[in-house]
Formats: structure tokens, sequence, C-alpha cells
């Protein structure tokens, strides 16, 4: 079923440290995952993606890690700036085509 | 380049009215999805669209709620009926024939009185 209401995870890093935010996923079957970043009043901002056939991926500042062993997706941020406060989603693609299936949020603050 | 458009962004109305929500998506994007928000929450699927096959319409939670899509353009949600439950951020997202990434608007603020 899906999870919580208000009281999101939440991590408080110092600007320059890096930060890990974690997910566990639900469907062995998912293919393809997906991290968003969504700011306050604004929609989900694409981060990073990666297919199941691959265990890492990196882009700009951000790493993916999979684990299809125990479902556990993990986005991590190099050198975290104030403005990487947001809140993170992660997002699987499960047998239907086309459809994501959201994580509950994690709310990333990062403290000049 | 323009994004996904959608209007209006806040709609605030009473409960028992209908009420339609709008959506543009990225030029030459086929696949269209509607997703609801709620507070402090991630997002629920609603409905998908690609090209001319019939829509994935699994994630609508009542007959209350319908989508159509004009083409490969516009998308209006309509809600019938609403209830204080339907309060929410909806929002769309297109992509490239079904691939992802899906591209997000911003959403538009749904407030049931």
């Amino acid at each position: 079923g899906e999870s919580v209401g208000l009281h999101l995870p939440t991590l408080s890093v110092q600007e320059g440290d890096n930060s890990i935010i974690n997910c566990a996923y639900s469907n062995s079957a998912s293919d393809y995952f997906i991290w968003y970043k969504q700011e306050s009043g604004k929609g989900p901002q694409f981060i990073i993606d990666i297919r199941s056939n691959m265990d890492k991926r990196q882009g700009q500042r951000v790493t993916v890690l999979l684990n299809k062993t125990v479902k556990h997706l993990s986005l991590q941020i190099a050198a975290t700036q104030p403005g990487d406060s947001a809140v993170y989603f992660c997002a699987e693609k499960g047998t239907s085509y086309g459809k994501l299936t959201f994580g509950q949020g994690t709310i990333l603050t990062v403290h000049p | 380049g323009a994004g996904v458009s959608q209007s209006p962004s806040n709609k605030v109305t009473e409960k028992g009215k209908d009420v339609e929500l709008r959506c543009d998506p990225i030029s030459g994007h086929t696949a269209l999805y509607w997703y609801r928000q709620r507070l402090g929450q991630g997002l629920e699927f609603l409905i998908y669209f690609q090209g001319n096959s019939a829509p994935d319409k699994s994630g609508l939670p009542s007959d209350r709620f319908s989508a159509e899509r004009t083409g490969e353009s516009v998308s209006t949600l309509t809600i019938q009926r609403t209830q204080q439950e339907d309060s929410a951020v909806y929002l769309c997202a297109s992509s490239l024939e079904g691939f992802q990434p899906q591209h997000f608007g911003d959403g538009t603020r749904l407030s049931i009185l």
C-alpha cells in the first residue's frame, strides 16, 4: 500500500558534505528506476535514472546505486549545496508500460 | 523550449462542483500521464495516454474522474461532483513514446471547500 502522510523521512546535512538518500522498492519485476527532485510549489524534476541491468550510474554530482538483491536504491549527492534542498522521490517502472510508482519521498535540508 | 504547461495553477471550488484541469505536453511527446499528489505524499498514478492506443485508466480512483486527450496534444482531467478528499495537486507529465524519463509540469493545486 501507499506510505505515510506528513512524516516524511528527513536528512539534514552541512553544505559541502555528501548526501545519501535511500529508497526501498517493492516490485522485483521493475526494470527502470528514476530519482526526482521536487521543490516547494514545483513539479518533480528529473535527476538521474538507471535500468535494472545496471547497478551504478553517475551524473553530474549525483550517483545512483541499485541493489536488486535487496530491492534497494540510493541517490548520492556530492558536495551538497543549499540549492539541493528539496524533497527527493524515487520511482520504479514495473510491468505496466509507462506507469511509474513513486516512493514517499525524503526531505533534504542543506545548511550553509 | 517550453516544458509541460498546466492550467490553472490553483483552483478553489465548492464541494459538488465539477472541475476541469488542462495539460499541454512538450511538443512531440506522444505519451502523457496524470498523477495526483496529496500533501506530504508521493505521486499516485491516475491515467496514461500513448498515441492512439486506448488509455491506461487503471489509476482513476472513481467514476467521477475522467480524462481526454486531443490527438497528441492537450489533455484535460475532469473531476465531477468534487469531494473534499479530491483536494490535492494534480500533476501532468509527458515523454517520448512512453519511454522515460517523464517530464512534469508544476501542477494544479485543487482545493475543495
